[in-house]
């Protein structure tokens, strides 16, 4: 299966400040999710980066607040914006192969004050 | 609505004391169900995956199982390294690629 990296692992940051989320990929896949996991809760799809084309989000979350990019096969950013102490979670990208099955990044834990 | 149910939350065990863990699912259409292990500060590392009703997959002590409405994680004699969160998903036939995750049963092993 695919290696993943995501970058930063973790970050504290002040209300009202946005953060991206970078999750690079060692091959060339198909598709590439990003999850939220708040404590406590099941991991939940905020969005379907789209190579070439915006990202297909889930009900619930929207493109002003997430803004994502996915400008080639193996690397997809994610944006955190304006955020709130409830933006805390972590963040999580995935990738689906041929198969339906998904892999997951080691998570970025972001902590907002 | 789709939901995917774990049992239990938490679950502490001796060493060699096997036990399950169930996942109960409902969902419009199943067309996989999805097992994850999950260890503090990582991202889900994938397990398993069943299609059909009375599928069977095994891996070292664990063994996952599947029926029409639910699906066991059977641990064998399990030991200290196999605690962590065990993370259930299912995908829906008409859904895409979209998982949906229980909230987890967090397994305690002790030597």
């Amino acid at each position: 299966s695919a290696v993943i990296s995501q970058k930063p692992s973790r970050d504290i940051c002040q209300r009202g400040t946005s953060l991206t989320i970078q999750c690079q990929v060692d091959s060339q896949v198909t598709m590439m999710f990003w999850y939220r996991q708040q404590p406590g809760q099941s991991l939940t799809l905020i969005a379907t980066a789209n190579q070439g084309s915006e990202a297909t989000y889930e009900s619930g979350f929207v493109i002003d607040k997430f803004p994502i990019s996915r400008p080639n096969l193996t690397f997809s950013t994610l944006t955190v914006s304006n955020m709130s102490p409830e933006d805390s979670s972590i963040y999580l990208c995935s990738v689906k192969e041929i198969t339906d099955t998904q892999y997951f990044g080691p998570g970025t834990r972001l902590t907002v004050l | 609505e789709d939901q995917v149910t774990q049992s239990p939350e938490a679950l502490r065990l001796q060493e060699g004391e096997s036990s399950s863990l169930n996942c109960s699912y409902t969902v419009s259409g199943l067309r996989g169900l999805f097992w994850y292990r999950q260890d503090p500060g990582k991202g889900p590392e994938f397990l398993f995956t069943l299609y059909s009703a009375g599928e069977e997959k095994e891996k070292e002590r664990l063994k996952a199982t599947l029926t029409k409405k639910e699906s066991f994680l059977h641990i064998t004699a399990p030991k200290p390294e196999d605690s962590a969160t065990y993370l259930c998903a299912v995908i829906r036939n008409q859904a895409g690629t979209a998982l949906i995750f229980g909230k987890g049963t967090t397994l305690s092993v002790s030597s």
